[in-house]
């Protein structure tokens, strides 16, 4: 079964750093997401994208992020300087669907900000 | 906001026994769908239902929707050790591009 798939699983990075995060969707998936989960928390909503642009985005996700699609596969985040209350688990997720249909979710990404 | 709660937030049985775990959310929907998230893993895909619709079974899992109260719930039958987990309800807004999680009912299944 076709699954997405995110990279690195343990992203360690020193605060004030950039940072990329790496997805790749299900091949035939036209939309894509972006979450996050604070250790414990609720899974949270950062971004949607859809026909080559964001959809929709949240109040977290503020300047310093950034979604691109730069090929036909690859699905990226950046964070581009990265603070203490960015450590958590990003999640990536692709529907065929959009809103009408279920996602599916990579196992996620770690980031540690130190 | 639209937003799904769910109740309780942690729920803990014994193997064979029946899970019910219920959603709240605050505005319109055209769907509401259920999903699992094992410790440290991404969240899996359980189940979907309309708004136009009231209930829906796939194997061992039963939702209902009742829109006029903005509320479902997730029962689960005869569980397994293997069910332990946590579990989200989750709604689109109109355009369908924003989904909003809630805080999830963690549920441990004790063999």
């Amino acid at each position: 079964e076709p699954e997405v798939t995110q990279t690195p699983s343990h992203q360690v990075t020193q605060m004030g750093q950039e940072v990329i995060l790496r997805c790749v969707p299900i091949s035939n998936h036209l939309y894509f997401y972006w979450y996050r989960q604070i250790l414990g928390q609720k899974v949270e909503f950062l971004v949607s994208f859809y026909n080559n642009e964001i959809s929709e985005k949240s109040e977290i996700f503020d300047d310093q992020f950034s979604v691109e699609r730069p090929d036909g596969s690859n699905f990226t985040l950046k964070i581009r300087s990265t603070k203490l209350e960015d450590s958590a688990m990003y999640f990536c997720a692709s529907s065929e669907l959009g809103g009408a249909g279920p996602q599916h979710f990579g196992d996620g990404t770690r980031l540690s900000i130190l | 906001s639209q937003q799904g709660e769910e109740d309780p937030q942690a729920l803990s049985i014994q193997e064979g026994e029946n899970a019910t775990m219920n959603c709240s959310y605050k505005t319109s929907i055209n769907n509401l769908q259920w999903y699992r998230q094992n410790s440290g893993r991404g969240l899996v895909h359980l189940i979907l239902i309309r708004s136009n619709e009231r209930e829906k079974h796939s194997g061992r899992l039963r939702v209902t929707l009742d829109t006029s109260k903005k509320s479902s719930s997730l029962l689960i039958t005869a569980s397994r050790a293997a069910d332990t987990a946590s579990y989200f309800c989750a709604t689109a807004n109109t355009g369908g591009f924003k989904t909003i999680f809630g805080a999830g009912t963690r549920l441990f299944v004790k063999a």
